[in-house]
């Protein structure tokens, strides 16, 4: 069965760091694409981060320069470094493996989502 | 950046009724990649569409998506109370990118 459990939210304050986990079963992360999605309370989804295969790396405007996408094949895990955080980085953020083939540009599945919120 | 305008914003509408949801797309969506979630409250989104008209492994084909180009749609037929959610669509375009649109909600009449 194909889970994805994310960890590691919680409160920080602006300007802080954290790191997102997102422990996967059921498939292989270095042989797939894998991406965060986040969604601030009350709003609609937005991209945050994918990472291919093989290796190559893309983020939205609004985190370039400030989060980190990577992976740890011993582990099968996911992770999203957040640093310089701020108010509005406040989202529940999901992990997804990205599509391929004719799923290409999809996400799915999802895990459920780890809360992060940036307050002083 | 291609920007996604769903409509309506809701849609209220009774079980056994027809739901006709609305995605339009600023510049035209390369190769029909157009996908179609749903969320419901507290759980993370699902996959329905891919590829503007596929249906994902194990979605009722009450659920339909046409469209290309600019102007997608999503068709629910006979709507399920389980069916009452909110819908996104999403395009994946060159750099590349990802983006959602806002989401219509489907609530019951």
């Amino acid at each position: 069965e194909v889970q994805l459990v994310e960890s590691g939210g919680g409160l920080v304050q602006p300007g802080g760091s954290l790191r997102l986990s997102c422990a996967v079963s059921g498939f292989t992360v270095s042989t797939k694409h894998m991406g965060w999605v986040r969604q601030a309370p009350g709003k609609g989804l937005e991209w945050v981060s994918v990472i291919y295969s093989g290796d190559n790396t893309y983020y939205a405007d609004s985190v370039r320069g400030r989060f980190t996408i990577s992976r740890d094949n011993s582990k099968n895990t996911l992770y999203l470094q957040m640093d310089s955080l701020k108010s509005e980085d406040t989202a529940v953020y999901y992990c997804a493996r990205a599509g391929s083939g004719s799923y290409r540009g999809t996400f799915d599945p999802w895990g459920q989502g780890t809360l992060v919120t940036v307050s002083s | 950046e291609i920007v996604l305008t769903q409509s309506p914003g809701t849609l209220s509408l009774s079980p056994g009724e027809r739901a006709t949801l609305s995605c339009r797309a600023s510049q035209s969506v390369s190769s029909n990649y157009l996908a179609w979630y749903q969320q419901k409250p507290g759980q993370a989104p699902r996959l329905l569409i891919y590829g503007a008209s596929s249906r994902a492994t194990g979605i009722p084909d009450r659920f339909s998506g046409s469209g290309s180009g600019t102007d997608f749609t999503l068709t629910i037929n006979r709507l399920e109370p389980e069916d009452f959610a909110v819908y996104y669509c999403q395009q994946y375009g060159s750099s590349p990118t990802w983006t959602f649109g806002l989401g219509t909600k489907v609530e019951i009449k």
